[in-house]
């Protein structure tokens, strides 16, 4: 089995930084995914970490540390529209299926 | 726009009813995954079929069944509604099955509301 840790809610300022973090215990790894989910919506692929270190893509950046069990997602310039839930997701060992996590609720504020 | 489409948007019933959720797939994505989210219990995956075949099996009550047609598009049967499965549904396609790195691409999903 897995388990997926992230917080329940962050609040920010708009221009500011946010760093969204998710720990995970699973019996094999594959690979960690995060994506975006405005209420109502459907979740939207950001970002995709297999190996250790830092993807950067535009203002999302993803962070993957494998020994230690942790990701984070880094938002930069935020913007109103970045309001939204981020999911975690991991697929265990077994299973090619992703596991979500229950997804961090990002309020941006002016 | 993810490329998945799903209908209806909105379904309301009673409880004890029967309901079919329809979801077409991205073109050339021959899996198909299905999701419900509640507040409660976040995003569950239920079900995934591969051109035509199940694959994998989540947490899905006896009550759901599913089936992926030959055109490839799939469609999610709930019956006994219970006022519990108030929830959203979502269908998911990737282009293979069995690897851990295929990315998902969700549809705009189903709210069902059981009165």
């Amino acid at each position: 089995g897995q388990n997926i840790d992230q917080p329940t809610e962050m609040t920010a300022t708009e221009g500011a930084i946010v760093q969204i973090n998710c720990t995970y215990q699973t019996s094999g790894f594959n690979g960690l995914f995060w994506y975006q989910q405005h209420a109502g919506e459907a979740p939207t692929f950001l970002s995709y970490n297999v190996l250790d270190g830092l993807e950067e893509k535009g203002r999302f950046s993803s962070f993957l540390s494998r020994s230690k069990g942790y990701s984070y997602l880094l938002l930069k310039e935020l913007q109103m529209k970045d309001s939204a839930s981020y999911l975690c997701a991991v697929p265990s060992g077994g299973s090619y299926i992703p596991t979500f996590g229950r997804g961090t609720s990002l309020i941006v504020h002016p | 726009d993810s490329g998945v489409t799903q209908t209806p948007k909105h379904l309301i019933t009673a409880t004890g009813q029967r309901v079919t959720l329809r979801c077409s797939p991205r073109s050339g994505d021959l899996s198909v995954y299905w999701y419900q989210q509640s507040l409660d219990q976040g995003l569950q995956f239920l079900i995934q079929y591969y051109n035509g075949e199940e694959r994998a099996k989540g947490n899905i009550l006896e009550r759901f069944s599913a089936q992926q047609f030959p055109d490839l598009h799939s469609e999610l049967n709930l019956s006994s509604l219970e006022l519990g499965d108030s929830a959203l549904y979502f269908c998911a396609s990737s282009v293979r099955w069995g690897l851990a790195t295929d990315t998902q691409y969700f549809g705009p999903g189903t709210r069902l509301t059981v009165l």
